[in-house]
């Protein structure tokens, strides 16, 4: 089955920086990658995803960006701020196989 | 954003019985209902697919006479755990489809279940 790896397990940033998280996934017939952010105790929330025909998508201080060929994609978080901190997961594939999940803790 | 519910929020129950959980899509028909489990500090771990009128689909390692899964009608999907155990405590949380694959699944709240 599809396989999906994140990393780093643990992000801390200063309020104000960048914050980029980045899975990699196995199946190369993977067409739909969306990132959800999960607050303690809660359902996970999709914040931005992303299909296999565009490179790269943006939505505020969120981006995704895809590289099909070496079968990755990454989270790009800007101007990160005290609320930005949650649990964030990739995940892959129709039945959404999710990767381990990224702390976040910014800093004010 | 579509809305997806999970009742009971949380459920305390003795070892050995039963405990079922309901997951309805409030504002659309969802064709398939996926349930999870989740961990403490640990990823959502896929246990089932289900489609309206058939049987789910477990994933591996996943015993499917102790989680019954049945998806009735196009908005309700219903997780029994049966004769639960302490280990089976945890985060079961639901989440619901409209469309073709690739489409936005929405999450339920969660259920946190305590087997004592």
């Amino acid at each position: 089955g599809e396989n999906v790896e994140q990393h780093p397990s643990t992000l801390s940033v200063q309020e104000g920086d960048s914050a980029v998280i980045k899975c990699t996934y196995s199946d190369s017939a993977s067409n739909y990658f969306p990132w959800y952010k999960q607050e303690l105790g809660k359902r996970p929330q999709l914040i931005i995803d992303i299909r296999s025909n565009v490179g790269e998508k943006k939505d505020q201080r969120i981006a995704v960006t895809l590289n099909k060929t070496a079968k990755h994609f990454s989270l790009h978080i800007t101007e990160t701020q005290p609320e930005d901190s949650a649990v964030y997961f990739c995940a892959s594939r129709r039945a959404l196989t999710f990767g381990s999940g990224t702390r976040l803790q910014v800093q004010p | 954003g579509a809305v997806v519910s999970q009742h009971p929020s949380r459920v305390i129950c003795k070892s050995g019985t039963s405990v079922k959980i309901e997951c309805r899509s409030l504002d659309f028909q969802a064709t398939t209902m996926f349930w999870y489990r989740q961990f403490p500090k640990q990823s959502l771990m896929l246990m089932a697919t289900s489609n309206e009128g058939s049987k789910a689909t477990y994933e591996q390692g996943v015993e499917k006479d102790k989680f019954l899964i049945n998806h009735a009608s196009l908005t309700l999907s219903t997780l029994t755990v049966t004769s639960a155990h302490p280990e089976d405590s945890s985060f079961y949380i639901c989440s619901a489809r409209a469309g073709t694959p690739g489409e936005t699944q929405y999450f339920g709240p969660g259920t946190r279940l305590l087997v004592l």
